[in-house]
């Protein structure tokens, strides 16, 4: 079974850009979390999309959103980016329900100048 | 979710059991204990998690203490390839909820 894939593995922006991450969960897995990683914050929850719904949400600005489309993949987006935003973006899928463990993608790392 | 507080570093001879503490002295009833670990530059992998009972699988043993406010990851021969941050969550079972809290985790070291 395939693990789960992000797409792109690395990616340099500029201030001000806007940036869309890709995630494809395990085949079955309809819960898909979002998280930041970087030295000073450490791993830091972003949000969760479950059956195309929101259901959990982090403490980030609003210039960070997602989205999860039927197939379960999902998306998330970074506007007027900061140099703050450079870091390491993991994505986790899970079946969903009850108690799963979550299974991380390789993350893409974001670079802003 | 409850806090966790994990010594920073630790070190262990390859080929010899490594024990890492967490505790977890908030911790509720309908809490579990998960870890992770993070290898240089990948994602987090999951090892194990527990509720009340020690728990054992093909990669770790969990043991968590009667009052459950501690708890001890052991990776009975360590390798070299064990080196990684390894990191000890506690979260509330919430139907649907997915979001773990890692804090700063344990940096251990296999040395040869």
């Amino acid at each position: 079974k395939a693990g789960v894939t992000q797409t792109p593995r690395y990616l340099i922006k500029t201030r001000g850009q806007q940036v869309t991450l890709s995630c494809s969960p395990i085949s079955g897995h309809r819960s898909v979390s979002w998280y930041q990683q970087t030295p000073g914050q450490g791993l830091q929850f972003l949000f969760e999309y479950f059956s195309e719904t929101q259901r959990n949400k982090g403490n980030f600005p609003g210039r960070f959103s997602g989205r999860q489309f039927s197939n379960s993949r999902s998306e998330m987006n970074v506007s007027t980016l900061e140099l703050g935003d450079s870091a390491l973006y993991l994505c986790a899928s899970s079946f969903g329900t009850g108690i799963n463990e979550q299974f991380f993608g390789p993350g893409t790392r974001l670079t802003v100048l | 979710d409850a806090k966790t507080t994990q010594p920073p570093s630790m070190d262990c001879a390859e080929g010899r059991a490594a024990n890492l503490p967490c505790n977890h002295s908030t911790i509720s009833g309908n809490e579990y204990v998960y870890w992770y670990r993070q290898i240089h530059s990948q994602g987090p992998q999951y090892i194990i998690h527990g509720l009340k009972n020690n728990e054992t699988n093909e990669m770790a043993s969990l043991i968590i203490t009667e009052d459950r406010k501690s708890s001890t990851l052991i990776l009975p021969h360590a390798t070299l390839r064990d080196t990684a941050v390894y990191y000890c969550i506690v979260r509330a079972i919430i139907q649907g909820a997915q979001k773990l809290v890692f804090g700063q985790g344990t940096r251990l070291t296999i040395n040869p």
